[in-house]
Formats: C-alpha cells, sequence, structure tokens
C-alpha cells in the first residue's frame, strides 16, 4: 500500500466541535504536508511539518509528527461548515519523490 | 503571483486517442509534479520533471509521458486512451527543493467515453 494512508475515511461533525484526521507512513521522510480540496478542485496547501519538527500551528489548524510511529495528526479546531472538504497527507521522501493518500472527507454540520 | 494554470479544465476524448494536458507552473518554480485522482485509486503520482529531466516517477504504464520545456511548462500526454484513464489530473508546482510545499492547479478533467 502506498505512504501518507489517512484515518478515517470518513468523518462526520457538528460545527463548534473538533476533527481530527490521521496519517500513517512507511519510510523516512524529508517532510510531510497537509491538503484541503474542494470538491473537484486542486488541492490547497495548509501545512508543511519538516521530520525534524513534532508540532506546528496555524490558525485553528494544528498538525503534530511523531517520526517514531511515522505517523502524523491534523487538528481542526472549532470546525465550521466551510471546512467541509477532503484532506490530504503528502509525504516527501529525502529524493524528493511525493506520495498521497486517498484523504480523508469531513463533513461539518451546520 | 498567480497560480499554478492547467489548460484545458474539462476534456472529453474517445476510447484510443491520445491527449495532451498542459501545465504552467509558478514563475520561478522549476519542479512540476503530475497526479492522477480518481474516486477508486484516490491521488497517484504519475511523474515529476525537474529543470526538464523526469527526476521520478510512479507507476503508469508507458502510454503515460510527460515533458517540461526550458520555460519549466509541463505537458502530459496519454495515448491510446482507454476508459480507466478518465479522471481529474492535477499538477503541481514547487521550487524543487522538498523543504518546500507544492502548489496546485485545479486540474483538467479528462473523461474517456
Amino acid at each position: 500500500s502506498q505512504q501518507g494512508e489517512e484515518d478515517p475515511q470518513a468523518l462526520s461533525i457538528q460545527e463548534g466541535e473538533n476533527a481530527t484526521m490521521n496519517c500513517s507512513y512507511k519510510t523516512s521522510i524529508n517532510n510531510l504536508q497537509w491538503y484541503r480540496q474542494n470538491s473537484g478542485r486542486g488541492l490547497v496547501h495548509l501545512i508543511l511539518i519538516r521530520s525534524n519538527e513534532r508540532e506546528k500551528h496555524s490558525g485553528r489548524l494544528r498538525v503534530t509528527l511523531d517520526t517514531s510511529k511515522k505517523s502524523s495528526s491534523l487538528l481542526i479546531t472549532a470546525s465550521r461548515a466551510a471546512d467541509t472538504a477532503s484532506y490530504f497527507c503528502g509525504v516527501v521522501t529525502n529524493a524528493g519523490k511525493s506520495t498521497f493518500g486517498d484523504g480523508t472527507t469531513l463533513t461539518v454540520k451546520p | 503571483k498567480a497560480g499554478v494554470t492547467q489548460t484545458p479544465r474539462y476534456l472529453i476524448k474517445t476510447r484510443g486517442q491520445q491527449v495532451t494536458l498542459s501545465c504552467s507552473p509558478i514563475s520561478g518554480h522549476r519542479s512540476v509534479s503530475w497526479y492522477q485522482q480518481t474516486p477508486g485509486q484516490g491521488l497517484q503520482f504519475l511523474f515529476e520533471y525537474f529543470s526538464e529531466t523526469q527526476r521520478n516517477k510512479g507507476n503508469f504504464p508507458g502510454r503515460f509521458s510527460g515533458r517540461q520545456f526550458s520555460n519549466s511548462r509541463s505537458e502530459m500526454n496519454v495515448s491510446t486512451l482507454e476508459l480507466g484513464d478518465s479522471a481529474l489530473y492535477l499538477c503541481a508546482s514547487s521550487s524543487g527543493d522538498a523543504w518546500h510545499g507544492y502548489t496546485f492547479g485545479s486540474g483538467t478533467r479528462l473523461t474517456v467515453v
């Protein structure tokens, strides 16, 4: 199976709740990136976390990286209906090759 | 600063035909990567070009090829189209340094009938 596998596949929450998505990978990485995709459109870059970093914040987004467990999580706090989208993690190896998982589909109900 | 531009946005082709998709990266970006996205297979890496050379390649048949020009614009070609090639094709540009993120275009929606 490919790197950058997201979990869960689908997540449905109420507005105001927090949403947590996870990403697992198999080999050593240079960095890991999280993206959002609205239906049928291109991916929008959210956060990049380097292999020597453990946590990064950007607004309501918080990303953690555990290289010993080869996993990352994306937390969206105080979710809004506009956060409804698919979220992907992209893993970039030291050779510069990027792979993405199938994504987590997040639905935020108003 | 202009984003990543992919043309055309939509395309309908017949089985057996060939197709060429175009991607213009962000000015100054030297790396262009191509991805195929389908509901069943998710986002699959096709190949990456950096300074006119293919730097990485995914697991796609030889019907899928690409190239990059001296101005960093890239084209992807699919020959002998099959129904299963129907997908959203996304390209992403980056400076080429693995430390930086990718900027994606809006994609080309290819339908093979």
